[in-house]
């Protein structure tokens, strides 16, 4: 039979353009959050981290933005290059789930040239 | 500075046999992370180490999968009879401590036939 699997979102930009890439979180409590970025063959790699006392934090060509009012974290990258192609997760601690953390689905960021 | 280590990278064998990946974590990491990932279910956590302590395990599948970590620079993940929907790639993680960004290894690749 034909199998089902997660359905990765995708995001297509051009080389040079800015992305951002959208994340929802369920939990009130969570304190902080983490952007990874995985590509191909390889481990998730940590991008850029924020506490739940900010909304904003700047990194190399990459800020992000998080909105406790509505449990929603963006990681935007500028001016976005042909390496920049990989999936990306957010990712949220929750102690109170007795995890460390929690990895969304991720979204897939394809460049194009 | 080395990474994660894991090895096997690529692990390919028949259903029943047992099955043994390795986790070597960043030197003065305090915790340890083991993650298995599927197209189907996405990154789950399978279990967490503190100072070498299993804390948490609920997310170990069932009672074939076990997990050691015999001293700080050190862990396995067992699984013994494997099966066929055991497939996936499993990553080791390692952090400073809980709720500190985690560093993966680049995985295992295991196939069970």
């Amino acid at each position: 039979g034909e199998s089902v699997g997660l359905h990765l979102p995708t995001l297509s930009v051009q080389e040079g353009d800015n992305s951002i890439i959208n994340c929802a979180y369920s939990n009130s409590a969570s304190d902080y959050f983490i952007w990874y970025k995985q590509e191909s063959g390889k481990g998730p790699q940590f991008i850029i981290d924020i506490r739940s006392n900010m909304d904003k934090r700047q990194g190399q060509r990459v800020t992000v933005l998080l909105n406790k009012t509505v449990k929603h974290l963006s990681l935007q990258i500028a001016a976005t290059q042909p390496g920049d192609s990989a999936v990306y997760f957010c990712a949220e601690k929750r102690d109170n789930y007795g995890q460390n953390f929690v990895f969304g689905p991720g979204t897939r960021l394809s460049v194009l040239p | 500075d080395a990474g994660v280590i894991q090895s096997p990278r690529h692990e390919v064998t028949e259903m029943g046999q047992e099955v043994t990946l390795r986790c070597k974590p960043i030197s003065g990491h305090n915790s340890l992370f083991w993650y298995r990932q599927t197209m189907m279910r996405g990154l789950e956590l399978l279990i967490y180490f503190n100072n070498n302590v299993p804390i948490d395990d609920s997310g170990m599948p069932e009672d074939r999968f076990s997990a050691k970590m015999p001293n700080a620079s050190f862990s396995t993940l067992k699984i013994q009879p494997s099966e066929p929907r055991d497939s996936a790639v499993y990553f080791c993680a390692s952090s400073p401590g809980t709720g500190q960004p985690q560093h993966f290894g680049d995985g295992t690749r295991l196939s069970i036939l």
